[in-house]
């Protein structure tokens, strides 16, 4: 499976925006871009995902680099409730595949 | 939005006795479950593919005799930990999708937190 790299944890101010960053850079032409989130003590949720161009969603925006080699998560606004651990994941468009979770960035939001 | 929900949330179970959880996909179909364990202040690992009437694939290292794996129908999937251990205890997470590509989103139950005394 093609491999992504975050950050293992982030900070944010509530009510600020929060940039987390993804490094994919062997990431092939068929690959969806892939975000999901833990929440402490429940299973993770989606957030966006996106293939070339740029996703907005109730969520949160998904920038993605001209070159797919690496992508942004953008939270306009981070709440409390967004403290959690963020998933890149790269999935291949070839049938029903399991995700296959990384480290992941851990958020915390300052109040 | 789909739901996927898993039963029970958290369970405690003696060494040497057997824990079924159960995942079902409550408003539509998966042919495929996905089963993954986490362990505290690590990610989730696949543990297996559940597959509706057929055997379960499993990953490497993942005792298939211990992980027993049910899909009887298209909306439930099970998973009993046989013979527990306390090196069992762990966070349990089903996951499911509707059939169709790959961007398709992937929705997940709410986890169960297995400790075994």
């Amino acid at each position: 499976d093609a491999k992504t790299t975050q950050p293992n944890s982030m900070e944010s101010n509530e009510e600020e925006p929060v940039h987390l960053p993804c490094n994919h850079s062997t990431i092939s032409g068929t690959d969806y871009i892939h975000w999901y989130r833990q929440l402490p003590s429940q299973g993770p949720e989606y957030v966006i995902h996106g293939l070339t161009s740029n996703v907005n969603n109730r969520m949160a925006s998904l920038a993605i680099a001209e070159d797919r080699k690496s992508s942004t998560l953008i939270l306009h606004r981070a709440t409390l409730r967004d403290a959690a651990v963020y998933y890149c994941i790269l999935r291949p468009y070839s049938g029903n595949t399991p995700l296959v979770f990384g480290k992941g960035t851990r958020l915390s939001v300052i109040a | 939005g789909a739901v996927v929900s898993q039963h029970p949330s958290r369970v405690i179970c003696k060494s040497g006795t057997s824990v079924k959880i159960e995942c079902r996909s409550l408003d539509f179909q998966a042919t495929t479950m996905f089963w993954y364990r986490q362990f505290p202040k690590q990610s989730l690992m696949l543990m297996a593919t559940s597959n509706e009437g057929s055997k379960a694939t499993y990953e490497q290292g993942v005792e298939k005799d211990k992980f027993l794996i049910n899909h009887a129908s298209l909306t439930l999937s099970t998973l009993t930990v046989t013979s527990a251990h306390p090196e069992d205890s762990s966070f349990y997470i089903c996951s499911a999708r509707e059939s169709g590509t790959a961007n398709t989103e992937a929705f997940f139950g709410q986890g169960t937190r297995l400790t075994v005394v």
